[in-house]
This record gives structure tokens, C-alpha cells and sequence, in this order.
């Protein structure tokens, strides 16, 4: 079974620009979760989709938007980038049941996204 | 504010010996208990679930979960050099939302 991916793996942008990422989770799984990870903050949970529906989304500002298709891939934004927008943002997949020991995140390998 | 806390470390053993990894959590709610594994420069890789008060076992790994201390662990046994990562303990307690403790820096040396 193919595992969660991310496009584009690495991703280089200016101050004020935006950036689109993409998220294709594992077949049959319909939740995707969008999490960034800085040094300085660790891993923060940006905002989750289920059934093309935000159900749940975390405190960050309205720059960071997020969408899902009908086929459960998921995109998020990020617009007038700024320098502290910097991270690896990785998304994770699960069926999208109540977390249990058979419905676990699964996470993609994440998008480098510098800031300049 | 629901936040989980653990030792940025490192935490330094050698070889074989118990490594042992600490995580408190402030939300009351939270019911299930990850712990993933995340090697420099890779995506979080999960080790262990936890939702019971006790120990769960798997192989050389043990989460502990004391729920009225707020408090999990992981144990890892006969530790390794390969072992050598960030342990980022992760809970929940609603739909795929995890909420992240910083992570704690394993050193393994041979």
C-alpha cells in the first residue's frame, strides 16, 4: 500500500508571495491532518479535513487555508508569505474514526518551505 | 490551553542500556497516547499507542500511561545506536487532532 505523499518536497518563495502545497493520503483513508514543525516550536497542528469538510483547526492565522477533495487529497495556502512561515510542513492520513490502536497518523515525508 | 511537555534533552545512554523517555500532558481529557520517532531530517514514524492506564509492550519498546498523574513514558530496552532520534510524544482527545510535546533528543553510543 502506497504511504501518504507530499508535493513538492522542497519549496523556495519570497516575502509576500503564496504557496500551494498538496497531500495525497494513503488509499481508503479520508481524514488528512496538516501540521508545521520550526525548531523553535515543534510540531503545531494546523487544521484537519474529513469527508472534504475542516472539522477541526488549529491556532494559526486566516494566511493558512486548507481544502479537500472528493478523492480525500488535500491542498493547503499559506498567502502573503512571511520569513517566520519557514518549516517543514508535513500532512498525515488516517481513516478518520476516533483515534484508536487500528486508526493511527500516518505522515508524509513533508515540504521544506523556505522563506526568503 | 491543552499542551504536552517533555525534556528536549538529549538524553544520553550507551549502548544496551534503558532508555527511559518522559511526558506529562495538562488536558484532562485527552484519552490515547502516541509516540512517534523522528530521525533528523525525516517525517515522525510511529512506535507505540497507549489509551489504558498500565504498560503496553512491543518488543523492545514499553509506553506507560498513569492517567491521574498525566503522565506517559516510553521505555526502550537493549537500546542501539540506530534508536538514536527525537522521541515526540503526541496525545488526543478528539478526531485525528494530535496535540505534540517537543520532542526529546535520544543519544545511543556505542
Amino acid at each position: 500500500k502506497a504511504g501518504v505523499t507530499q508535493t513538492p518536497r522542497y519549496l523556495i518563495k519570497t516575502r509576500g508571495q503564496q504557496v500551494t502545497l498538496s497531500c495525497s493520503p494513503i488509499s481508503g483513508h479520508r481524514s488528512v491532518s496538516w501540521y508545521q514543525q520550526t525548531p523553535g516550536q515543534g510540531l503545531q497542528f494546523l487544521f484537519e479535513y474529513f469527508s472534504e469538510t475542516q472539522r477541526n483547526k488549529g491556532n494559526f492565522p486566516g494566511r493558512f487555508s486548507g481544502r479537500q477533495f472528493s478523492n480525500s487529497r488535500s491542498e493547503m495556502n499559506v498567502s502573503t508569505l512571511e520569513l517566520g512561515d519557514s518549516a517543514l510542513y508535513l500532512c498525515a492520513s488516517s481513516s478518520g474514526l476516533r483515534p484508536t490502536s487500528t486508526d493511527t497518523q500516518y505522515f508524509g515525508p513533508g515540504t521544506r518551505l523556505t522563506v526568503l | 490551553q491543552k499542551e504536552v511537555e517533555q525534556n528536549s534533552g538529549p538524553l544520553s545512554v550507551p549502548e544496551g542500556a534503558i532508555a527511559s523517555l518522559n511526558c506529562t500532558y495538562s488536558d484532562r481529557g485527552s484519552q490515547s497516547f502516541f509516540w512517534y520517532r523522528q530521525y533528523s531530517g525525516k517525517s515522525p514514524e510511529l512506535i507505540m499507542f497507549i489509551y489504558s492506564n498500565g504498560d503496553k509492550e512491543d518488543g523492545r519498546f514499553t509506553a506507560q500511561l498513569n492517567k491521574a498523574s498525566q503522565y506517559v513514558s516510553l521505555l526502550i530496552r537493549d537500546s542501539q545506536p540506530s534508536d538514536s532520534a527525537t522521541y515526540l510524544c503526541a496525545g488526543t482527545s478528539g478526531y485525528s487532532t494530535l496535540t505534540f510535546g517537543k520532542g526529546t533528543m535520544l543519544l545511543v553510543s556505542p
